[in-house]
């Protein structure tokens, strides 16, 4: 059973350039939450997708934008990007209305 | 904000029970208590998760008070690769929020 995967696995960006972050759900999960962990910190909320639309999102700029596909896979997309947006990019899946998520390896984003 | 507040750091000896302590007195009645860890350089795996009742797993058990104002992670027997920052998280139950994490403890397990 394949669990949460996520691609690539580290970027190089520099400040204003855009970037699209790639996740696989768990195999059987409808549901996929984006989650940002700066150094030193715990992951913070971005949002979650369900049924390919915008469910909830966390505290975070519209620079921050995201998309599901029919087989639940996602995307994260963040433009004009900021040192601050260097982190490590924390992709989890569930199935809708069940408690529990399940995360991913991450991609860790470095802005220069 | 989190919820929960979590001490920054704990010692285990190997092969003994760690209990990692979570306070959450503004917990609602209708908010589970998730946890979760993170390995270094890893995303955050899933342990266990209750309402009021004590919960147990291949992993670890879980004991809530009964007023549900604290509760407490038990690793029953404590291996090297239990090394990681525990969080402690309530939420919602129904799936459509986010999780809050805060800083967690960080559960050093020693030889």
């Amino acid at each position: 059973d394949a669990g949460v995967t996520q691609s690539p696995t580290h970027l190089i960006k520099t400040r204003g350039q855009q970037v699209t972050l790639r996740c696989s759900p768990k195999s059987g999960h409808d549901t996929v939450s984006w989650y940002q962990q700066a150094l030193g910190q715990g992951p913070q909320f971005i949002f979650q997708y369900y049924e390919e639309e915008e469910r909830q999102r966390g505290n975070f700029p519209d620079r921050f934008s995201g998309h599901q596909f029919p087989n639940y896979s996602s995307e994260l997309n963040v433009n004009a990007l900021l040192l601050g947006d260097s982190a490590l990019y924390l992709c989890a899946s569930s199935l809708v209305d069940q408690e529990t998520q399940y995360f991913g390896p991450g991609t860790r984003l470095l802005v220069l | 904000d989190a919820k929960t507040t979590q001490p920054p750091s704990m010692d285990c000896a190997e092969g003994r029970a760690a209990n990692l302590p979570c306070n959450h007195s503004t917990i609602s009645g209708n908010e589970y208590v998730y946890w979760y860890r993170q390995i270094h350089s890893q995303g955050p795996q899933y342990i266990i998760h209750g309402l009021k009742n004590n919960e147990t797993n291949e992993m670890a058990s879980l004991i809530i008070t009964e007023d549900r104002k604290s509760s407490t992670l038990i690793l029953p027997h404590a291996t090297l690769r239990d090394t990681a920052v525990y969080y402690c998280i309530v939420r919602v139950g129904g799936g459509a929020d986010g999780l809050t994490f805060g800083k967690g403890t960080h559960l050093i397990i020693q030889p």
